[in-house]
């Protein structure tokens, strides 16, 4: 099955500092989503980005689905900005279930 | 507006006791719906989806089960929780035809410590 990795597993940025998140898959995929654990652990959507690039805000987010890597990009971080970003992947013979990477637990100090 | 709810928030049983986590979805109709669990550390582990009422996939074998007896309704239940069923459980529903039918959604989660 498909394989997910993100890196880097954990980050420590100063406030207003810049960062980015990677995301690599083994397939092919048609489902790409970021999300945005908090500290209570909800898991909120960034971004549904199977291809192409997006933003919102201060965050956006580009996927190049034919070299197998999407890209995370969080400006002028705040302190809100602090916990685990996922990405999950799903393709076209497993479109119900995501596959998820293990994260990258952001630290944003004041 | 699409809104999923899971309850309860958080959930202390001892070892042996029954097991009933609810989750409900509005706004939508004939959702894919599903239950996760997040162990200590990050991974999201897929335990059952439901693609109608009634049918129900396992993913993982273990002492949990998964019902759908309403189109927007999932429960996950257990018999006898085992210490090793304590983690965060999470629900997600995907279908929303008139946006990105595989987009998630996720509830706020409930967390389970088992005693």
């Amino acid at each position: 099955g498909i394989q997910v990795e993100q890196s880097p597993p954990d980050l420590i940025l100063q406030e207003g500092a810049n960062s980015t998140l990677r995301c690599n898959f083994s397939d092919s995929v048609n489902n790409l989503q970021w999300f945005h654990q908090n500290p209570w652990g909800q898991l909120i959507n960034l971004f549904y980005i199977p291809s192409g690039t997006k933003q919102n805000g201060r965050l956006s987010a580009t996927t190049v689905a034919t070299e197998r890597y999407s890209l995370l990009y969080i400006s002028s971080s705040q302190t809100t900005d602090s916990g685990v970003y996922f990405c999950a992947v799903g393709n076209a013979g497993n479109n119900r279930k995501l596959i998820w990477g293990l994260g990258t637990s952001l630290a944003v100090n004041p | 507006s699409q809104t999923i709810h899971q309850w309860p928030a958080t959930l202390v049983q001892p070892v042996g006791s029954p097991l009933s986590l609810e989750c409900t979805v509005e706004g939508t109709s004939n959702p894919n719906l599903y239950w996760y669990r997040q162990a200590a550390g990050r991974g999201l582990q897929l335990l059952f989806y439901s693609v109608g009422i009634g049918q129900i996939s396992s993913e993982v074998p273990q002492n949990l089960s998964a019902s759908r007896p309403q189109d927007r309704q999932f429960i996950l239940s257990s018999k006898k929780l085992l210490l090793s069923d304590s983690g965060f459980y999470l629900c997600a529903w995907t279908g929303d035809r008139a946006r990105r039918g595989d987009e998630a959604f996720f509830g706020q989660g409930t967390r389970l410590t088992v005693v």
